[in-house]
């Protein structure tokens, strides 16, 4: 069973630039979600899809960043314009569903290294 | 607000050595607690989870323990081995509203194992 896929692996861009991250996730998850891990923290979740419906985005700074799931399969990240302090991994994770009484696991991806220089 | 704490930050231990990974948590109303592994430039790999209804979970040399009440687990690997360094986070899932869980993580603890 392949994981979930995230591209690019590595970006390096100049504050006020524009950047997109895109994520494929594992096969019939219908819950997506983007996490930023700076340095030396834990992950914080950004924003959570239940197929191509936002369930949660209270903690995605919604001045600059953007995310989309409009097939309710992959997803893309946009932050337009970055700051320095964007620089980050964005990890992207999927699960089969959080509805009901079950919470699944969540699958991670290997992230995107930002550097906002 | 959640918040979940890991101590220690970092620790370094010679080979062979039993270690205990310590977790804290303000709200004890958690729907599950689940530790992962994370390795340099890769993602998550989820070592094992507690439910809340659960005391311990053991895989291999890996054991994991929940005081719900009290608001603190443990990760306890034994016979600690080089290919166990990395870092090891925590992570309590509640429910953030209707039908919806929500993960939130410590921030870590780097684990060195030196041969």
């Amino acid at each position: 069973e392949a994981g979930v896929a995230q591209s690019p692996r590595y970006k390096i861009i100049e504050k006020r630039q524009s950047v997109a991250f895109w994520c494929n996730p594992i096969s019939g998850h219908a819950t997506l979600y983007w996490y930023q891990q700076i340095l030396g923290q834990g992950p914080k979740l950004l924003i959570q899809f239940q197929n191509n419906g936002v369930v949660d985005d209270s903690q995605l700074p919604k001045d600059r960043f953007s995310a989309e799931r409009l097939k309710g399969v992959d997803s893309t990240l946009k932050i337009q314009p970055a700051k320095l302090e964007d620089s980050a991994v964005y990890l992207c994770a999927s699960s089969l569903s959080t509805s009901g009484s079950i919470a699944k696991t969540q699958y991670f991806g290997p992230g995107t290294r930002l550097l906002v220089l | 607000k959640q918040e979940v704490t890991q101590i220690p930050a970092a620790l370094s231990v010679p080979e062979g050595e039993n270690l205990v990974l310590n977790c804290s948590f303000t709200d004890s109303a958690i729907y599950n607690l689940q530790w992962f592994r994370q390795d340099p430039g890769k993602g998550l790999t989820s070592l094992l989870l507690i439910q809340s209804s659960q005391r311990e979970q053991t895989s291999g040399r890996l054991n994991a323990s929940l005081d719900k009440s009290s608001g603190r687990s443990t990760l306890y690997i034994a016979a600690s081995q080089p290919g166990d360094s990395a870092t090891y986070l925590c992570a309590v899932r509640a429910r953030s509203g209707g039908s919806n869980y929500k993960l939130t993580f410590g921030k870590g603890t780097l684990l060195t194992v030196n041969p």
